[in-house]
């Protein structure tokens, strides 16, 4: 079985800081996804990461896949309340079907 | 295009009794799955589909049974409800494993 996890669990700044969330496994996955959840609603897809070493950019977050496809992280400058979200990491194995292996999740929190 | 739908978005159950968890796709998609989702444990998957008339277990199938005789429909069915199944029940779709398209989610009550 393979396991992602994510840390932090939960995360609470202030307005304006910068954080970083990060997902690690034992497991080498050939492509890893990040989600956004909002509450009471499903998790929407932010980027795909599929090559080892890469770091892509969406405005005020950037997503970097560990040179090994283990690992990545996730992070935000300048946080703003918008930002308040479940953030879920997946990854994907070769062989899989098209399954998704999701984190636990890291619940974020920003204040004004 | 509406997405992915779920019907119902709440449900209360006694123990025993039965329901089943419509899910709906209007983007043609082959791929379909259901999750649940409990605090602290992220996304695990139930069942899923990797086309019409097909079916396969994922991460926790005991106790849920599934079918997909429409392509757009995804159906999970719980024939004896049990407490441990309390959760919120997402459906997701999907043309390739990059991107799933996830429902709105359906709380789950077991009493």
């Amino acid at each position: 079985t393979q396991l992602l996890e994510q840390s932090p669990q939960f995360l609470s700044i202030q307005e304006g800081e910068n954080l970083t969330v990060y997902c690690n496994s034992s497991s080498v996955f050939s492509s890893l996804q990040w989600y956004r959840q909002e509450p009471g609603e499903g998790p929407v897809l932010l980027v795909t990461v599929v090559t080892g070493g890469e770091v892509k950019k969406l405005k005020r977050l950037t997503f970097q896949f560990g040179d090994a496809r283990k690992d990545s992280s996730l992070h935000i400058t300048a946080a703003q309340p918008g930002d308040t979200g479940l953030y879920l990491c997946a990854g994907s194995a070769r062989g899989s079907a098209r399954q998704l292996t999701f984190g636990s999740g890291t619940q974020l929190t920003v204040l004004p | 295009n509406a997405g992915v739908t779920q019907t119902p978005k709440f449900r209360v159950l006694k123990t025993g009794q039965s329901m089943t968890l419509l899910c709906a796709q209007d983007m043609n998609h082959e791929y379909m799955y259901w999750y649940r989702q409990d605090p602290g444990m992220g996304l695990r998957l139930i069942h899923y589909s990797v086309g019409e008339g097909t079916t396969a277990k994922g991460e926790v199938p005991d106790g849920y049974n599934v079918s997909r005789l429409k392509k757009q429909n995804f159906l999970l069915g719980l024939e004896s409800a049990a407490p441990s199944q309390t959760s919120v029940y997402f459906c997701a779709s999907s043309y390739s494993a990059e991107t799933q398209y996830f429902g709105p989610g359906t709380r789950l009550l077991v009493l």
